[in-house]
């Protein structure tokens, strides 16, 4: 079984600022990572993924995300954030070794960033 | 955007009544998924489908049913809604890659 946990369950930076968001995971077997991000009454939307290769993984809307598997984190960074950035983060992890498209998410219970003028 | 609607969009129901969430997709993608949504819990998985007809239980699958008679219809049934199942409801689909793609989500509300 896997376990997602995010360490912040709000964090509030100013417009322009650089943010972490944190993510550790525990499982018994090699595992991918997700960032989801919600935005206010909306679903769920892809910010990126890491499936091999690499440790540090680009997304959308100018975020990053490095694998540290002796760490096992997944740190969420944005080096200058926006009012838009606003929303909920969710780290979701996934075992490997299984059939291709189907996956078992587990999901953090979500970091709120709050981005202030 | 992955091609997801689901229905109806919000929904308030009394205790003790049948309840279906309906989830469409346009994408012909073989697996979907229903999750719920909770304050300081984040998403938790109902069921899920691998196939048509092929389900199987999530994590907190009491008090749910699911069907899928269509490859692009997956429905979750509430039998007898209680309190408890007020929630927001997700459903996801997955095809060629692993990760989900999510719809738009159903706002219920049980009285």
């Amino acid at each position: 079984a896997q376990s997602v946990t995010q360490l912040d369950s709000q964090v509030p930076v100013f417009e322009e600022a650089p943010v972490e968001l944190r993510c550790n995971y525990s499982s018994s077997v090699s595992v991918y990572l997700f960032w989801y991000v919600q935005y206010p009454n909306q679903g769920l939307q892809l910010l990126l993924k890491y499936l091999s290769g690499s440790t540090l993984v680009k997304g959308i809307n100018g975020f990053e995300a490095e694998f540290n598997k002796s760490q096992t984190s997944f740190h969420l960074r944005k080096p200058s954030v926006h009012i838009s950035d606003t929303a909920e983060y969710f780290c979701a992890v996934s075992p490997q070794g299984i059939n291709s498209g189907y996956s078992t998410l587990t999901f953090g219970k979500g970091t709120m960033l709050l981005v202030s003028p | 955007d992955a091609g997801i609607t689901q229905s109806p969009r919000h929904k308030v129901t009394e205790t003790g009544t049948p309840v279906t969430l309906r989830c469409h997709q346009t994408e012909n993608h073989r697996y979907m998924y229903w999750y719920r949504q909770d304050p300081g819990h984040g998403l938790r998985l109902i069921h899920y489908s691998y196939g048509v007809k092929d389900t199987d239980k999530g994590e907190v699958s009491d008090g749910y049913s699911v069907s899928r008679s269509k490859t692009e219809d997956f429905l979750l049934t509430l039998e007898s809604a209680t309190s408890s199942q007020t929630s927001v409801y997700f459903c996801a689909i997955s095809g060629r890659g692993i990760e989900q793609y999510f719809g738009p989500g159903t706002r219920l509300t049980v009285t």
